[in-house]
């Protein structure tokens, strides 16, 4: 399996609190990836890195901001958390950026 | 504007038998597509994949068609068995582009034993 963990792996939170979520690799790969799950919208990409330091919006980055400072980590910020991201968040990694990517075991928000 | 369809939210099949899940995209610029299975509480986890250039890639049970013209890949699973039980995702990116993948919707396929 590639070395990839994603923390917390549960989290409840309260509206309008920050909370960030951590993705880190082992493999050295170049690129990472986050996305979150829901009913109905399968998985959507809402940011990814294509290196260190560079970064790039997906198509639900609304309210999210990363940061990538080591190849290994890709940090996950919800500025101000709302109901609506709820979800499951999905962390992957993939050394070419086009063939197979490789995801952690995911993380399940809650904003209450 | 969903950039890659999958039309079918589940889909039943008898144990032995053959699964077809379909997906549809509509970006040109797409030249490789992948096919994950997720179960429950889980990651998703890669299956199979197929380069533009090809038009089939088979690995074991599984094989994926990609129909360019038609903007169309399937994968078909022969034969089915209960432990394919899961959430399909099929997904597009491209060689030369932003190196990002787009998912479907995903196809919850049942295997009935």
């Amino acid at each position: 399996d590639a070395g990839i963990t994603q923390s917390p792996r549960h989290k409840v939170t309260e509206t309008g609190t920050p909370v960030t979520l951590r993705c880190h690799q082992t493999e050295n790969h170049r690129y990472m990836y986050w996305y979150r799950q829901d009913p109905g919208h399968g998985l959507r990409l809402i940011h990814y890195s294509y290196g260190v330091k560079d970064t790039d919006k997906g198509e639900v980055s609304d309210g999210y901001s990363v940061s990538r400072s080591k190849t290994e980590d890709f940090l996950l910020t919800l500025e101000s958390a709302t109901s609506s991201q709820t979800s499951v968040y999905f962390c992957a990694i993939s050394e070419k950026g086009y063939t197979e990517a490789f995801f952690g075991q995911g993380t399940r928000l809650t904003v209450v | 504007d969903q950039q890659v369809k999958q039309n079918s939210p589940s889909l039943s099949v008898q144990e032995g038998r053959i699964s077809i899940l379909n997906c549809d995209y509509t970006n040109s610029m797409f030249d490789y597509f992948l096919w994950y299975k997720k179960y429950p509480a889980e990651g998703p986890t890669f299956l199979i994949s197929i380069s533009s250039i090809k038009d089939k890639n088979e690995d074991g049970r599984f094989t994926v068609f990609l129909n360019k013209s038609a903007k169309h890949l399937s994968l078909h699973i022969v034969p089915s068995q209960p432990g394919d039980s899961a959430v399909y995702f099929c997904a597009a990116s491209s060689r030369t582009g932003t190196y990002k993948y787009i998912f479907g919707t995903g196809t919850r396929l049942k295997v009935l034993a």
